[in-house]
């Protein structure tokens, strides 16, 4: 199975700063790379996702930069709030497949 | 409005018994999955389907399984053969047979044996 690295797998961070999660790939042909949210008890739903055409996208205070060379992205959430506490997936998957390749998790703690 | 919905929410199973979760979409997506989540490891892929009266294995599909006999419905079967079925079971559908155009998920089943 091709792997999605995800780090780290807990953060904790204060309102108003900014997170970063990070996620490393193996599989070159993988061309699309959603990030997810999940709250506790419900199920995850899309954030936010880039495809390897550009270098960052962004919507609202949450950024995808992406970098091909490295085979690395990462999701950098600005003005954290406590209400974004929350677990983050970040996933991978390409054309000619049939699923998506999720990294492990980050819990996600804005402290008030 | 067009989603996933998953019954029940909770279920409790005895040691020995099957038991069905069920997975319906109004979305009328092709692709169906079904994701097994404990605690700290993640999303698990169990089996999938792309197209109706076929589905595949995913990564831990030992003690499941599935039918696909109406695209809107990918029910899943734990068994009696899943000797550690306590874990947290998301539905996810997508469009067109691939990924690439986004999972929509579920709510969830949580399941425990007593």
């Amino acid at each position: 199975q091709q792997q999605v690295k995800q780090s780290p797998q807990s953060l904790i961070v204060q309102k108003g700063g900014i997170s970063i999660i990070n996620c490393a790939y193996e599989n070159t042909a993988f061309d699309y790379f959603p990030w997810y949210q999940q709250f506790p008890g419900k199920g995850p739903a899309l954030l936010i996702a880039i495809r390897p055409d550009v270098s960052e996208k962004k919507e609202g205070r949450f950024t995808i930069s992406f970098n091909k060379s490295a085979k690395q992205f990462s999701l950098h959430i600005m003005d954290s709030q406590p209400g974004d506490s929350a677990t983050y997936f970040c996933a991978a998957s390409e054309t000619s497949g049939s699923r998506l390749t999720f990294g492990e998790g980050t819990q996600l703690t804005v402290n008030p | 409005d067009g989603g996933i919905t998953q019954s029940p929410k909770y279920l409790f199973r005895k040691e020995g018994q099957n038991v069905t979760l069920s997975c319906e979409q109004n979305l009328n997506h092709d692709a169906m999955y079904w994701y097994r989540q404990d605690p700290g490891q993640g999303l698990r892929l169990i089996y999938y389907s792309q197209i109706v009266n076929d589905f595949q294995k995913g990564d831990i599909a030992e003690g499941y399984s599935v039918s696909r006999e109406k695209k809107e419905s990918f029910p899943l079967t734990v068994t009696s053969a899943q000797k550690n079925p306590t874990a947290f079971y998301l539905c996810a559908s997508s469009p067109r047979g691939h990924p690439n155009y986004g999972y929509t998920f579920g709510s969830g089943t949580r399941l425990t044996v007593v």
